[in-house]
């Protein structure tokens, strides 16, 4: 199973509400990213965990909140956020850099949120 | 990071070859080349990588060149489903984990 699973596929949300975007994968690796796609713009690395710990912060707003609760699985809680946010989340699977020549990034189909 | 620069756009015919182009001129003795691809309402895709050598895979070539400034991505006979958005990025490997996305090439295949 070479999958990374997301869901929603869409959400909207207004700039009050909370939501989270969930992520999972079971090919056993053990570093999962979050990525923020703008149309027509390049993904923008957003977080990295290794070993289910926050290892890389790419200066993202605190509206915007990950966790890894375990080996498979990695939300992403999202709160107060501004229009501007409306945007592709990817999320992606990798082994941990140091564990193999390389770590190809596995990605999922993301989800497209808007926020009104 | 060392940076890539690709074309923004290319058109190739259906079943015909396609080469992508990626400068690097700033490349590292270390920096692997990656190639990932975006399909329509995808997430990336994991082409081909290389240091050194030319590779081969079940997807694609790549053909660096012998002083590793600039390498070309080869589709051997395009089909209408290779039309993607195709990145090349400069990676060290067992450093860390970031993938830095340039600006990729959007390729556009003709039938």
């Amino acid at each position: 199973d070479t999958e990374v699973t997301q869901t929603p596929k869409h959400l909207v949300m207004g700039m009050t509400n909370k939501k989270s975007l969930k992520c999972e994968q079971h090919m056993g690796h053990r570093a999962m990213y979050w990525y923020k796609q703008k149309a027509k713009k390049p993904p923008e690395l957003m977080f990295v965990y290794s070993y289910e710990k926050l290892s890389i912060n790419e200066s993202v707003p605190s509206r915007f909140s990950p966790e890894c609760p375990n080996s498979s699985l990695l939300n992403l809680h999202l709160h107060a956020l501004q229009p501007e946010d409306s945007a592709l989340y990817l999320c992606a699977s990798s082994q941990v850099s140091g564990t193999s020549a390389y770590n190809e990034q596995f990605f999922g189909p993301g989800t497209r949120l808007t926020v009104l | 990071d060392a940076k890539t620069t690709q074309p923004n756009s290319m058109e190739s015919n259906e079943e015909e070859p396609v080469h992508l182009p990626c400068n690097h001129s700033t490349i590292s003795g270390t920096d692997y080349i990656h190639w990932y691809r975006q399909l329509p309402s995808q997430g990336p895709e994991y082409v081909i990588h290389g240091l050194t050598s030319n590779v081969n895979n079940r997807m694609a070539s790549l053909a660096i060149a012998e002083d590793r400034k600039s390498s070309t991505l080869i589709l051997h006979r395009a089909t209408l489903r290779d039309a993607a958005v195709y990145y090349c990025i400069l990676r060290v490997p067992l450093r860390d984990d970031k993938i830095i996305f340039g600006k990729g090439t959007r390729l556009h295949i003709l039938p």
